[in-house]
């Protein structure tokens, strides 16, 4: 079966520092991995995926996540935060099994102070 | 790009009265899907649709059902609403497995406080 855990429920930053969202998947098989952002009272917005091409995923606002299988981790990163990157987010694996199913890690909140 | 419009940004209703969501999306996806999401429980699936007329129960069916007449819009019924249903309702669809792109696309959410 598939799962996904989000190993912070809260990460505080300083803007201009580097941002670091942890993931670790569960999935027998190569999974697809998402990562979405909602900020308050809005849906959530894809901002990168993986599905089995280049390990290091490159995504909007300049965020990116890197894929390793040995480590079942998919971890997001930015190099320097902004205000505007605060707010909720996702860590998505796509249901193997049930083709039609995504699985949601419990959610990252991210405080950026100034 | 894709577009998943959810009518209804806030609503308040009353205990006991039948209530509508309704979604629409522009991609021609064959599936959709009804979340909502409550602080701390993250986001729970309600029902999902493969195909017009067709559904499967989420994770949280009680006291919720579905309509799926045409492809592009699926609609989440709340047969009796109670004050526990009081959340963010979130719609989304994806294309179907095998196209080549799995997204799941969400639209902005619905907020229904139920009093």
């Amino acid at each position: 079966a598939q799962s996904v855990t989000q190993l912070d429920s809260h990460v505080s930053v300083s803007e201009g520092t580097p941002v670091l969202l942890r993931c670790n998947y569960s999935s027998s098989y190569s999974p697809s991995l998402f990562w979405y952002v909602q900020h308050p009272n809005k849906g959530l917005q894809l901002l990168l995926k993986y599905t089995s091409a280049a390990t290091l995923v490159k995504g909007i606002n300049g965020f990116e996540a890197e894929f390793k299988k040995s480590e079942t981790s998919f971890h997001l990163t930015k190099p320097s935060a902004h205000m505007s990157d605060a707010a909720e987010y996702f860590c998505v694996v796509k249901g193997f099994y049930n083709f039609n199913k995504f699985y949601f890690g419990s959610g990252t909140k991210l405080n950026v102070k100034p | 790009d894709v577009k998943v419009t959810q009518s209804s940004r806030y609503l308040v209703k009353r205990t006991g009265e039948k209530v509508f969501l309704e979604c629409v999306q522009d991609m021609d996806h064959e599936n959709m899907f009804w979340y909502r999401q409550d602080p701390g429980l993250g986001l729970r699936l309600i029902y999902f649709s493969y195909d017009v007329k067709m559904k499967e129960k989420g994770d949280i069916p009680e006291g919720y059902s579905v309509s799926r007449e045409k492809k592009e819009r699926f609609s989440l019924i709340l047969e009796s609403a109670s004050t526990n249903q009081t959340s963010m309702y979130l719609c989304a669809s994806s294309p179907p497995t095998g196209t080549g792109s799995d997204t799941i696309y969400f639209g902005e959410g619905s907020w229904l406080t139920v009093v």
